[in-house]
């Protein structure tokens, strides 16, 4: 079974602009989550979604948004970049709510 | 803000010697997960012990949980060089909502 996928790998944008980052689950996970991981502030929640429907948010602003589609298939989009969204964005799937998840390798931004 | 914290920050250790870490958490938890990460890529779940649970075994990992004193820690046995890495000890509150720790980056030398 394949496991999490993420696209692209690695993004370069400048400051102002917008991006999108693309995660599939794993074949059967319907949970999908989003984190942000920076040296500064280590790994943080963004959100979670289920079934099209965004259960769970942390505690960032609303220029990070996200969706997932019908088939698992989830997005998370960052408007207005910021120096400090710099990081690694990862990716997660699980089967259930409070089952192990499972990552993808993750999304690396550099905003310039 | 961070649920967990992990000591030691950092560890460094020789081939087949034990590692140990710890992971201290502020709430109460549904489960308390293990995840291992080489040179910033993607997670790699190790264990997931639940609360109801003391112990777990998985290969050279053994993991425990006190819940009366909200800690749990991770010993890696005979260790390998292929074990360096960050870890991070996990945990919920009865969502998919994971909160990490800090991570303590343990070096392993051959």
């Amino acid at each position: 079974k394949a496991g999490v996928t993420q696209t692209p790998r690695y993004l370069i944008k400048t400051r102002g602009q917008q991006v999108t980052l693309s995660c599939s689950p794993i074949s059967g996970h319907r949970s999908v989550s989003w984190y942000q991981q920076t040296p500064g502030q280590g790994l943080q929640f963004l959100f979670e979604y289920f079934s099209e429907t965004q259960r769970n948010k942390g505690n960032f602003p609303g220029r990070f948004s996200g969706r997932q589609f019908s088939n698992s298939r989830s997005e998370m989009n960052v408007s207005t970049l910021e120096l400090g969204d710099s990081a690694l964005y990862l990716c997660a799937s699980s089967l259930a709510e409070t089952d192990t998840q499972y990552f993808g390798p993750g999304t690396r931004l550099t905003v310039l | 803000s961070q649920q967990g914290e992990e000591d030691p920050q950092a560890l460094s250790i020789q081939e087949g010697e034990n590692a140990t870490m710890n992971c201290s958490y502020k709430t109460s938890i549904n489960n308390l997960q293990w995840y291992r990460q080489n040179s910033g890529r993607g997670l790699v779940h190790l264990i997931l012990i639940r609360s109801n649970e003391r112990e777990k075994h998985s290969g050279r990992l053994r993991v425990t949980l006190d819940t009366s004193k909200k800690s749990s820690s991770l010993l890696i046995t005979a260790s390998r060089a292929a074990d360096t890495a960050s870890y991070f000890c996990a945990t919920d509150l009865n969502t998919d909502k994971l909160i990490f720790g800090t991570g303590t980056r343990l070096q392993v030398f051959p």
